[in-house]
C-alpha cells in the first residue's frame, strides 16, 4: 500500500546552518511530490514540488532532491532562519495526496 | 486574491452530536479537498470535490460526508461524533484546472473538540 514516512520527527539546527529533512515513500508509481511547511495555528503552505522525471529542483533557499532508486526525497534549506521553524511534510501524489508524518524543525539562535 | 477560508475556526461538541464545517475556496478554484489532522495519525485525506461531484474518497467511515455547491463552497458533516473525531480539519482548494499537479492551497483549519 501507499505510505510516506519521515526519518526524523525533530530536527534542531543553528541559525545560519543548512537543514536537511528526509522522507521515504513506498509507492513507486507516484510521479509527483510536494513539500509543505506548517506553522503553529496555520494550514500547510506549499514550499516546492518535483516531478518524478527530475532528480533535483531549486527554489529560493530550498532544494528538493529525489532519488527514485531508493524512493527517497529530501528538502534542503540553506542558511536556516528562525522563521523556518515549523513542521515540514512531504506528500506524494497519485490519485490523492498522501502525507508523511512530519518533521519538526527547530532553529536555535 | 483571498485565500481559502474556513468557518468556524474552533468548535466544541459532545459525543453523539453532529457538526458541519464550511470551506470557501480561492476564487476560481473548483476543486476542494478535506483532510483530518491529528497528532497520532497526521494528515489524512477525507475526500475531494470537483464541480459539485465527489471524485475521490479516503478511508473514513460513512459518518463523514461532504458536499459542494455550485459556487464551489464546500461543507463537510460528521454525524454521531466520537471522542476520536477531535482533530484539526483542513480544507484545500486547487487551481482552476483541478488536476492533481495543480498547487493545493490550504485554509487555516477548524479545530474540533469532542467532549
Amino acid at each position: 500500500g501507499e505510505s510516506v514516512g519521515l526519518h526524523l520527527p525533530t530536527l534542531s539546527v543553528q541559525e545560519g546552518d543548512n537543514s536537511i529533512i528526509n522522507c521515504a515513500y513506498s509507492n513507486s508509481a507516484s510521479d509527483y511530490f510536494i513539500w509543505y511547511k506548517q506553522e503553529s495555528g496555520k494550514g500547510p503552505q506549499f514550499i516546492i514540488d518535483i516531478r518524478s522525471n527530475m532528480d533535483k529542483r531549486q527554489g529560493q533557499r530550498v532544494t528538493v532532491l529525489l532519488n527514485k532508486t531508493v524512493k527517497h526525497l529530501s528538502l534542503q534549506i540553506a542558511a536556516t532562519q528562525p522563521g523556518d521553524s515549523a513542521v515540514y511534510f512531504c506528500a506524494e501524489v497519485s490519485n490523492k495526496l498522501t502525507f508523511g508524518t512530519g518533521t519538526q524543525l527547530k532553529v536555535e539562535l | 486574491k483571498a485565500g481559502v477560508t474556513q468557518t468556524p475556526r474552533y468548535l466544541i461538541k459532545t459525543r453523539g452530536q453532529q457538526v458541519t464545517l464550511s470551506c470557501s475556496p480561492i476564487s476560481g478554484h473548483r476543486s476542494v479537498s478535506w483532510y483530518q489532522q491529528t497528532p497520532g495519525q497526521g494528515l489524512q485525506f477525507l475526500f475531494e470535490y470537483f464541480s459539485e461531484t465527489q471524485r475521490n474518497k479516503g478511508n473514513f467511515p460513512g459518518r463523514f460526508s461532504g458536499r459542494q455547491f455550485s459556487n464551489s463552497r464546500s461543507e463537510m458533516n460528521v454525524s454521531t461524533l466520537e471522542l476520536g473525531d477531535s482533530a484539526l480539519y483542513l480544507c484545500a482548494s486547487r487551481g482552476t484546472g483541478g488536476t492533481l499537479t495543480d498547487t493545493q492551497y490550504f485554509g487555516p483549519g477548524t479545530r474540533l473538540t469532542v467532549l
